[in-house]
């Protein structure tokens, strides 16, 4: 695609719910990042991969976040038993090296 | 290892200049500049990748001193398209890989 695809746009999780978030990089883009928002603070970074291997994710805030990305390509954040302070923007970015990030629109995650 | 931004918030007059600082504790080997309106994806600005670099486009423009491990982003003649909130991005390099980090956050309102 032309850009950075993520899905949902938003997600409505009852808390306690398991949530899984896609991201379609663009195409032969190696690296990968995943950042959370909250409103009015900077995307903070969960976690990075090159192509399918996962490099850094000390940034997950607890072993309930997890990420992957089988194939090098799409990857999906999932996080599991839902908490209200995992509310924020889910952004992916996207690089072809450690060079310009594009970004996806993010999902919206409310937990309710 | 996050950057530290000031300052917090601009206000501005269509036509009047800022300039927004991102500054580390760590070596920068890099820095990236970005700017999210409300609602919106970040977009990319411009990376510098040598100490003393600068660049620009339009009006914005941003130097890099890397021995005093700091970038500045200027914005000259401000339009009120400028309006929207600055990132800068560092690099957080470690044996797993080149992640990148953002600050968080300059928020610039520009006014008629």
């Amino acid at each position: 695609g032309a850009g950075v695809s993520q899905s949902p746009r938003y997600k409505v999780a009852k808390r306690g719910q398991d949530v899984a978030l896609r991201c379609d990089p663009i195409s032969g883009h190696v690296s990968l990042f995943w950042y959370q928002q909250a409103l009015g603070q900077g995307p903070e970074f969960l976690t990075y991969f090159q192509n399918e291997a996962q490099l850094d994710k000390s940034g997950l805030p607890s072993d309930r976040f997890f990420a992957e990305r089988p194939e090098g390509s799409v990857s999906t954040l999932k996080i599991q038993r839902t908490q209200q302070e995992d509310s924020a923007v889910y952004l992916c970015a996207s690089s072809l090296d450690q060079g310009r990030a594009f970004f996806g629109q993010g999902t919206r995650l409310t937990v309710v | 290892q996050q950057p530290v931004q000031s300052p917090q918030a601009v206000i501005l007059r269509e036509g009047e200049d800022a300039v927004i600082n991102c500054s580390s504790s760590k070596a920068l080997y890099s820095v990236h500049w970005y700017r999210q309106k409300h609602g919106e994806a970040p977009v990319f600005l411009m990376i510098l990748l040598k100490g003393g670099e600068q660049k620009g486009h339009d009006k914005i423009s941003a130097s890099f001193n890397e021995k005093k491990q700091q970038s500045s982003l200027y914005l000259t003649a401000s339009q009120l398209s400028y309006s929207g909130t600055y990132f800068c991005g560092t690099e957080k390099i470690s044996q797993a890989g080149t992640a990148l980090i953002f600050g968080k956050g300059t928020t610039l309102s520009v006014s008629s």
